[in-house]
């Protein structure tokens, strides 16, 4: 059962531009929702989270969006530059349950010159 | 700090072989995981440890055990390789305690690539 789901699956975005993933979960005991970026041969690196009970957390060019109702977070990336282009994956957990994650199926960006 | 580190970093094992991958942070740690990439399915979760002494089964347990040795270290173990089990195996550390945001990050290593043929 995909608990977390993220679409696009790709992306392609022009250097400058913003870049917008989505992710929708299921579980409404999740409590902690961050973003990791990979890139190839490294292990994930988190980029930014959010706890439910804030609508927008803002760090630098990166800004997640939470909405609780719709149970639907994404992330931009504004401006977008080609040391951008990696994988993105969401993710879900409850801090009180040992914090496991549950991860999207991940969203692979290219930036474009 | 070399923060999370895992050894080997790619083994090849034919069907049936076992084999222990290892891990260790040094950032002093509670919780430590075991998570399996594969191709269009995310990170999924094999196995946890909440702390030294305790551990639990995650999303896909099955054909894996772990040992938490001590704080340090988290191994999980193949008793015997299937070609299915073909894929980057990543650990992890987080602290996991206590009210700040940043005390849920999870670090993770650079992973094992494995290859069971």
């Amino acid at each position: 059962q995909q608990q977390v789901k993220q679409s696009p699956q790709s992306l392609i975005v022009q250097k400058g531009g913003i870049s917008i993933i989505n992710c929708a979960y299921e579980n409404t005991a999740f409590d902690y929702f961050p973003w990791y970026q990979q890139f190839p041969g490294k292990g994930p690196a988190l980029l930014i989270a959010i706890r439910p009970d804030v609508s927008e957390k803002k760090e630098g060019r990166f800004t997640i969006s939470f909405n609780k109702s719709a149970k639907q977070f994404s992330l931009h990336i504004m401006d977008s530059q080609p040391g951008d282009s990696a994988t993105y994956f969401c993710a879900a957990s409850r801090m009180g349950g040992g914090n496991k994650l549950t991860f999207g199926t991940g969203t692979q960006l290219k930036v474009e010159l | 700090n070399a923060g999370v580190t895992q050894t080997p970093k790619f083994q090849v094992l034919k069907t049936g072989q076992s084999m222990t991958l290892q891990c260790a942070q040094d950032m002093n740690h509670n919780s430590m995981y075991w998570y399996r990439q594969d191709p269009g399915m995310g990170l999924r979760l094999i196995y946890y440890s909440a702390s030294e002494g305790t551990t639990d089964k995650g999303e896909v347990p099955n054909g894996y055990n772990v040992s938490r040795l001590n704080k340090r270290e988290f191994s999980l173990r193949l008793e015997s390789a299937a070609p299915s089990q073909t894929s980057v195996y990543f650990c992890a550390s987080s602290e996991a305690l206590g009210a700040g945001d940043r005390n849920y990050e999870q670090y993770f290593g650079p992973g094992t690539r494995l290859t069971v043929t």
